[in-house]
């Protein structure tokens, strides 16, 4: 069964940094491009930033661009995101999503239940 | 960037009917390699991560029941629960894979009437 589990949300200040985790299982996690996609309270989704299978292709919203940074670790089936210079208009709940098909193809089959970061003073 | 358009925002629809949700992009989503639509349609009840239920824009994942279907004409997209459920009861989001960045419609919430 997959289980995807986000770690590491919470309040913290404007201006402030945080790093998300995704711990995964129940799938060769090496093989599938991961994304993170967010969810502001009461609102819809957005997705946040993407990664293939081995690191060297990775994308990211401009909303988001120079500040967070994707990464993962393969050998700990773990998937990360270092977010730097917070805002207000970064709380959300932030999902790890993994996609569907092992190349390309930006939809997502699975989600975990999701980390909440709230960025206020 | 492109740009997805759900409608209505709302609606409530009796149990045992027709609920029809729409999506329209802003450009096509039509990939040529496979002549198909990079359209994803989830389904969010609350409290609970997005579900899948469509991709291709007509395809159904694995275990979503057959009331649900999806279409398209040209770039408008729709997607049809044939008879509502009491458990159907959710916001429904489009989202086309095409081209990053990856952009949803901005929901659509479902109710009993």
């Amino acid at each position: 069964e997959v289980q995807l589990l986000e770690s590491g949300g919470g309040l913290v200040q404007p201006g402030g940094s945080l790093r998300l985790s995704c711990a995964a299982s129940g799938f060769t996690f090496s093989n599938y491009p991961m994304s993170w996609v967010r969810q502001a309270p009461g609102k819809g989704l957005e997705w946040v930033s993407g990664i293939d299978s081995s690191g060297d292709d990775i994308h990211y919203a401009d909303s988001v661009k120079g500040r967070f940074t994707i990464s993962r670790d393969n050998s700990k089936n773990t998937l990360y995101l270092q977010m730097i210079s917070l805002r207000a208009e970064d709380t959300a709940l932030y999902y790890c999503a993994k996609h569907y098909y092992i190349s390309g193809s930006f939809f997502w089959a699975y989600w975990g239940q999701g980390a909440l970061v709230t960025v206020s003073s | 960037d492109i740009v997805m358009t759900q409608s209505p925002g709302s609606l409530a629809v009796s149990l045992g009917e027709r609920a029809t949700i729409n999506c329209k992009s802003s450009r096509s989503v039509l990939y040529t390699a496979n002549n198909k639509d990079a359209l994803a349609w989830y389904q969010q009840k609350p409290g609970q991560p997005p579900k899948l239920l469509i991709y291709w824009a007509s395809t159904r994942d694995s275990g979503v029941p057959d009331r649900f279907s999806g279409s398209v004409s040209g770039t408008d997209f729709t997607l049809t629960i044939s008879s509502l459920q009491a458990e159907d009861v959710a916001v429904y989001y489009c989202q086309q894979y095409y081209t990053g960045p990856w952009t949803f419609g901005q929901g659509t919430r479902v109710e009993i009437k």
